[in-house]
């Protein structure tokens, strides 16, 4: 039981390339997230799926995209990468959309934009 | 507007003495308020929440709805406590969208 999964771990794009950080789940959950997280800043809600086939904006979704492949992955991509958009990506996940519901995290992407 | 404030950065303590890590929020509705923890090379997760009324670990944070505050404490800090604590606001109800505070270094000193 692995949890949540991000691939990759470390990536380094130049500025205007783009890329997907990929996200899996093995927890049967419904609703998965994906977070940024920047020195002094805390973690912001990029984007949300509530459940497969729905996506929602969070907090700073400007410049990314999402995708809800299926009940285990969720996908965010940098269409055109930026160096305001070098920070640590976390995919979460839980069971569902009701606020008690415990997330929990992937181990996080370093994603450098030059 | 929703937020959370953690108002140290860095909060070093030695073993045996106690621990409290502050947390602020600002919401107008019924929050639901948590406290994350990442230790050294392992994931974010969850400590405690404050529907629980639980201690975890040893810890324990009261909901002070009059001072809108949801403080984090344990009588007695040990080594392995050493972590960045997270709290965080959840709206309640239909909606799981987390507003996290800017976290907590929290160093146990031998």
């Amino acid at each position: 039981n692995a949890g949540v999964t991000q691939t990759p771990k470390f990536q380094v794009l130049k500025t205007g390339q783009s890329m997907t950080l990929q996200c899996a789940q093995d927890m049967n959950h419904n609703s998965m997230y994906w977070y940024r997280q920047d020195p002094g800043m805390g973690l912001r809600l990029i984007y949300y799926s509530a459940s497969e086939g729905t996506t929602d904006k969070g907090e700073v979704p400007n410049g990314y995209n999402v995708s809800r492949l299926n009940k285990r992955e969720f996908s965010l991509r940098l269409e055109s990468a930026a160096p305001s958009q070098t920070s640590v990506y976390f995919c979460a996940s839980s069971e569902g959309l009701v606020s008690s519901n415990e997330q929990f995290f992937g181990p996080g992407t370093r994603l450098t934009v030059l | 507007a929703q937020r959370v404030t953690q108002p140290e950065k860095l909060l070093s303590v030695f073993k045996g003495a106690p621990v409290e890590l502050k947390c602020n929020y600002s919401y107008s509705g019924s929050p639901e308020l948590f406290w994350y923890v990442q230790y050294s090379r392992q994931r974010l997760q969850l400590l405690l929440r404050h529907i629980s009324r639980e201690s975890i670990k040893g810890f324990t944070a009261d909901l002070n709805k009059g001072e809108t505050s949801f403080h984090l404490k344990k009588p007695f800090a040990q080594e392995e406590d050493s972590a960045m604590y997270y709290c965080a606001l959840g709206k309640g109800g239909a909606t799981n969208k987390l507003i996290f505070g800017t976290g907590t270094l929290l160093a146990v000193q031998p």
